[in-house]
């Protein structure tokens, strides 16, 4: 099975900082990874997908990149409403795995 | 509108059974592989299986291998997950989720329910 490991596990921050997610992959995924947007009490909601293409409709303040097994989920300027927890996942093979998350805190 | 709406959820006792389904709208449900998500309290994302557009190929998780059943019905637009055996550890919200991918290309899990909430307790 594939590890997806995310780092840090959270982070604090002010709105108009920009914000680094880290993914690392136990191999090699190429480009098969998407990151995803969870607020409490809701469903995950696709930012990223083919590591680097932005979701229709998800502003262009996140930016994804990497290929292989590193990978990085960017907010250039936070605002109030990026406030939740960010996961990236693999599809390059079954099973489908998640990284543990990264809570992105008020500061 | 596409959209996915799930239902079955409830208190059920350890080693019981339960079916959740997801009704599909808005959108060609037969020509996507469909996948079921879930999230134990205050924990992360877990994925649980998928299943091809026609049923034909099936995957799971080595934890609900041999207890949980993926299945759909393409001419109702429903996705099911049958779940026997439940464990205390299969608390969770299960959410059923839209798989978008091809053979060179994954665009991720891009259309999910509101989820359901299965709760496994004496």
């Amino acid at each position: 099975d594939i590890q997806m490991t995310q780092s840090p596990s959270s982070v604090s921050a002010s709105v108009g900082d920009r914000v680094t997610i880290a993914c690392r992959a136990s191999q090699g995924i190429s480009s098969w990874l998407a990151w995803y947007q969870q607020k409490p009490g809701k469903a995950p909601k696709v930012l990223i997908y083919g590591a680097s293409s932005l979701q229709r409709g998800v502003p262009s303040r996140f930016s994804g990149s990497g290929s292989g097994t590193d990978f990085t989920l960017t907010i250039s300027s936070l605002q109030p409403e990026d406030f939740a927890t960010y996961y990236c996942q693999q599809a390059n093979s079954f099973p489908l795995t998640f990284g543990g998350g990264t809570k992105v805190e008020i500061k | 509108e596409v959209q996915l709406v799930e239902s079955g959820g409830g208190l059920v006792q350890p080693g019981g059974s339960l079916r959740l389904s997801c009704a599909a709208s808005g959108f060609m449900f037969s020509t996507y592989w469909m996948s079921f998500v879930r999230q134990a309290p205050g924990k992360g994302l877990e994925w649980v299986a998928n299943i091809r557009e026609d049923g034909g190929e099936k995957y799971y998780v080595d934890s609900v291998k041999g207890r949980f059943t993926i299945s759909r019905d393409n001419t109702k637009n429903s996705l099911f997950l049958q779940m026997e055996g439940l464990r205390a550890e299969d608390t969770a919200v299960y959410y059923c989720a839209r798989f978008s991918s091809t053979s060179s290309y994954h665009y991720g899990l891009d259309v999910w329910g509101q989820g359901t909430t299965v709760t496994v307790s004496s």
